[in-house]
């Protein structure tokens, strides 16, 4: 199986800045990762697939890159909506593991 | 746009069998465009991804709820299922079903989620 380790755990920022958040996996898995929000009580939403491509409707504000085994999310400019929990999953093979999450609040 | 909406018991005793259903509305299960998948959060934390279903009936299991897990589906409902055997208080979750496009992989098709308590 490939694991997937996110970094950090927990993160506390101010409306505006600039967040950048960390998934490393296991083994290589080139760029089939994807990102997810969930706020709390809803299920996760799809923001970014095969590691850079925004889904349809995402704020042009995050952004996705990476590939091989290192890879980051970036929010350019946090804004109040964007305090949830951010997820990354492996698209590579089975099973569909997710990293542990990241928590993103308010500072 | 498709929905997804999971039903069954909100509580299991242990050992028991968990039961869920989740109707897909707005789109055919048939369409051969998606898997079908089980995905799992115990209170407070992260995804555990359990399995998916093709409208073919081929599956695909986490190994580590393997022996315990069985994904049905039905064309002719627009359904598909989950059962997981011999509960215990761990698999205490909100489970989600989701689709899943075949060529990407990628899940953007969730339903709201559903708790399952396992307790006595």
């Amino acid at each position: 199986d490939i694991q997937l380790t996110q970094s950090p755990s927990f993160l506390s920022a101010s409306v505006g800045d600039r967040v950048t958040i960390t998934c490393r996996a296991s083994q290589g898995i080139s760029s089939y990762l994807a990102w997810y929000q969930q706020k709390p009580g809803k299920a996760p939403k799809l923001l970014i697939y095969a590691a850079s491509t925004l889904q349809s409707g995402v704020p042009s504000r995050f952004s996705g890159s990476g590939s091989g085994t290192e890879f980051t999310l970036t929010i350019s400019s946090l804004q109040p909506e964007d305090f949830a929990t951010y997820y990354c999953q492996q698209l590579n093979s089975y099973p569909r593991n997710f990293g542990g999450g990241t928590k993103v609040e308010i500072k | 746009q498709v929905q997804l909406q999971e039903s069954g018991p909100g509580l299991v005793k242990p050992s028991q069998t968990l039961s869920l259903t989740c109707t897909v509305s707005g789109g055919s299960i048939s369409s051969g465009d998606y898997y079908w998948s089980w995905i799992r959060q115990p209170p407070g934390k992260g995804l555990e991804w359990i399995g998916y279903i093709y409208y073919s009936g081929s599956t695909y299991y986490n190994p580590s709820l393997k022996s315990r897990v069985t994904i049905s589906v039905d064309t002719s409902k627009n359904q598909f299922s989950l059962k997981l055997s011999s509960v215990t208080a761990a698999d205490t979750a909100v489970y989600y079903c989701a689709q899943s496009d075949i060529l990407t992989g990628y899940y953007s098709g969730w339903g709201q989620g559903t708790l399952v308590t396992v307790s006595s």
